[in-house]
């Protein structure tokens, strides 16, 4: 099955520094790849995501990158404010099952 | 509903007890996921329904868990003589289409076996 890795585990950064964090996957088929936010204790909320069929995508301060042959995509957060704080998840899915596969998550604290 | 619902919002069980967990996804969406997510860690796949069938359940951990969606809308999870590893956040989600498109995740069941 889909095995996806996400790294750092933790990333500390200053208030208006950027913030990069990068994701591998394991399964040439997968083809949707989102990224949710979850702060501590709440649900995870979609802020990106990113189809095979394009390389990048921007949303205001946030973007995300996906490269198809090295099987690997990241999340740009430019400007980061203190509300950035939160864990934020990478994921796979359109592989073998139906299924989301998540990565282990990083831990994004802004220092203001 | 305007988002998932997912009852009870914390769980107390000791360990043997049965437990069953509720979720109402977004009207309409075909496609309902339960997850499991231990404390520190990301969500883990349980299972998927498209509209009532089951199509996957290679996540569930064990026979003593087991999920329905009779009527292709509310899905319970049951969890029979829980465990301490049992205890997690077990999340729902929902999509509109088939498959894992753009999910809608609930709050979260948490629960704790003593």
């Amino acid at each position: 099955g889909e095995n996806v890795e996400q790294h750092p585990s933790t990333l500390s950064v200053q208030e208006g520094d950027s913030a990069v964090i990068k994701c591998t996957y394991s399964d040439s088929a997968s083809n949707y790849f989102p990224w949710y936010k979850q702060e501590l204790g709440k649900r995870p909320q979609l802020i990106i995501d990113i189809r095979s069929n394009v390389g990048e995508k921007k949303d205001q301060r946030i973007a995300v990158t996906l490269n198809k042959t090295a099987k690997h995509f990241s999340l740009h957060i430019t400007e980061t404010q203190p509300e950035d704080s939160a864990v934020y998840f990478c994921a796979a899915s359109g592989g073998a099952g139906n299924m989301l596969t998540f990565g282990g998550g990083t831990r994004l604290m802004v220092k203001p | 509903g305007a988002g998932v619902s997912q009852s009870p919002r914390y769980k107390v069980a000791k360990r043997g007890q049965d437990v069953a967990l509720r979720c109402d996804p977004i009207s309409g969406h075909v496609s309902l996921f339960w997850y499991q997510q231990a404390l520190g860690q990301g969500p883990e796949f349980l299972t998927y329904f498209q509209n009532e069938a089951q199509l996957d359940k290679s996540g569930l951990p064990s026979d003593r868990f087991f999920a329905e969606r009779p009527e292709g809308s509310v899905s319970t999870l049951k969890i029979q003589r829980t465990q301490q590893e049992d205890s997690a956040v077990y999340l729902c989600a929902s999509s509109l289409n088939s498959g894992a498109n753009v999910l809608t995740f609930g709050a979260g069941s948490r629960l704790t076996v003593l």
